[in-house]
């Protein structure tokens, strides 16, 4: 089972439409991340949230931690093809007296056509 | 600052053989984390390495192995390829380590392909 499940899968969209991510998970994390991943290139860190309610935004991108820090949202308002690319969240999940591993969801593809 | 190189880029090789892989990180960071990502998996963890030695391992069998070396370069070995083992593996190095939530700087990866 994936502890990080993100929504939707793929997204294709116009240039100029807004769209929003989801991140979810029963898990508890101590932080969360969000990473771009452009064709041939390694992901590329856009954020950290680490706490419950935090908002942040980087210019178009909004992301949200949830109250019980459960889950996590991204919003691009008027996309742009530069958008283009495989959004991750990655969470630290909170443990007991286990290790901690990062562990990553499978991604949101998103395409935004000219 | 340079950025965390990965060598090499592509890679092919037949079932049953091995194969090595390479990562540079970035200067001053002291850990290391390999990843192995495809498209039905996503991103999956293999292992870290912290100041030469195994902080953190994921769920992959024996076959997959690495080491750190003093100048906080690492290796990443696979021997005995399976066709499953056609992935791309990332590298990221980092300050701390992603399990103390410290940023991943990630290389653009090798690409395997097992026939």
């Amino acid at each position: 089972t994936q502890l990080l499940e993100q929504s939707p899968q793929f997204l294709s969209i116009q240039e100029g439409e807004n769209l929003t991510v989801y991140c979810n998970s029963s898990s508890v994390f101590s932080s969360l991340q969000w990473y771009r991943q452009e064709p041939g290139e390694g992901p590329v860190l856009l954020v950290t949230v680490v706490t419950g309610g935090e908002v942040k935004k980087l210019k178009r991108l909004t992301f949200q931690f949830g109250d019980a820090r459960k889950d996590s949202s991204l919003h691009i308002t008027a996309a742009q093809p530069g958008d283009t690319g495989l959004y991750l969240c990655a969470g630290l999940p909170i443990t007991q007296g286990g290790s901690e591993k990062l562990v990553f969801g499978k991604g949101t593809k998103l395409t935004v056509n000219p | 600052k340079a950025g965390v190189t990965q060598t090499p880029r592509y890679l092919i090789k037949t079932r049953g053989q091995q194969v090595t892989l390479s990562c540079s990180p970035i200067s001053g960071h002291r850990s290391v984390s390999w990843y192995q990502q495809t498209p039905g998996q996503g991103l999956q963890f293999l292992f870290e390495y912290f100041s030469e030695t195994q902080r953190n391992k994921g769920n992959f069998p024996g076959r997959f192995s690495g080491r750190q070396f003093s100048n906080s370069r690492s290796e990443m070995n696979v021997s005995t390829l399976e066709l499953g083992d056609s992935a791309l593996y990332l590298c990221a190095s980092s300050l701390a380590g992603g399990a103390m939530g410290s940023p991943l700087h990630f290389g653009n990866g090798t690409r395997l392909t097992v026939t």
